[in-house]
């Protein structure tokens, strides 16, 4: 069964600060893999999906790497501000596509 | 853009009461699937619907059943709710084809006492 995992699950760093997120998983025959974002009471904002095919993806301040050989992603986020403060979530598609399984999120804290 | 809905952002049932939980995206997509979300034990899958009338079971379908009776719509039926139920319900969708990417609702925040 896939496991997720998701260190550190929480992190606090002053604005301005470049940092990295990482994700790990144990089966490497994903479909997909998506990083999402999540305020408190909320639902899940999706900030990058990257496709098996791929090696990352970008938008903006963010990016995102896979690597499925190691079963780990990564999501960089460049000059953190105050307004990305939330937990940010890894999930991966089973091999089919149609299955998410979740890791358990890291909290952010960017201090003004 | 790829909107999915849900009827209720808070809701307080009584213990025993038959809860309904509604879900609607308007992008036709085939694929549609209920979570729930509790501290520390992250998200898990209630259940999910591959096309009309049709149903599967998730991680955790005890206490819930489900509805699929139009494609845009996928109810979440708590037959008699229980403390235990307390939690965030979250809805998604996806095409059941090309990236499969999964839309999420804002969330319904079910407090049952």
């Amino acid at each position: 069964k896939q496991e997720v995992t998701q260190i550190p699950a929480a992190l606090s760093v002053p604005e301005g600060e470049n940092l990295v997120l990482n994700c790990s998983f144990t089966d490497s025959a994903i479909y997909n893999l998506q990083w999402f974002r999540q305020d408190p009471g909320k639902g899940l904002t999706s900030l990058l999906l990257i496709q098996s095919s791929q090696r990352e993806q970008t938008s903006g301040r963010l990016n995102a790497s896979l690597d499925k050989s190691s079963g780990r992603s990564t999501l960089y986020i460049a000059a953190s501000q105050p307004g990305d403060s939330a937990t940010y979530l890894c999930a991966v598609y089973n091999n089919a596509g149609n299955m998410l399984t979740f890791g358990g999120g890291t909290r952010l804290m960017v201090k003004p | 853009d790829v909107k999915v809905t849900q009827s209720s952002r808070y809701l307080v049932k009584r213990t025993g009461e038959k809860v309904f939980l509604e879900c609607v995206q308007d992008m036709d997509h085939e694929n549609m699937f209920w979570y729930r979300q509790d501290p520390g034990l992250g998200l898990r899958l209630i259940y999910f619907s591959y096309d009309v009338k049709m149903k599967e079971k998730g991680d955790i379908p005890e206490g819930y059943s489900v509805s699929r009776e139009k494609k845009e719509r996928f109810s979440l039926i708590l037959e008699s709710a229980s403390t235990n139920q307390t939690s965030m319900y979250l809805c998604a969708s996806s095409f059941s084809r090309g990236s499969y990417e999964q839309y999420f609702g804002p969330g319904t925040r079910l407090t049952v006492t």
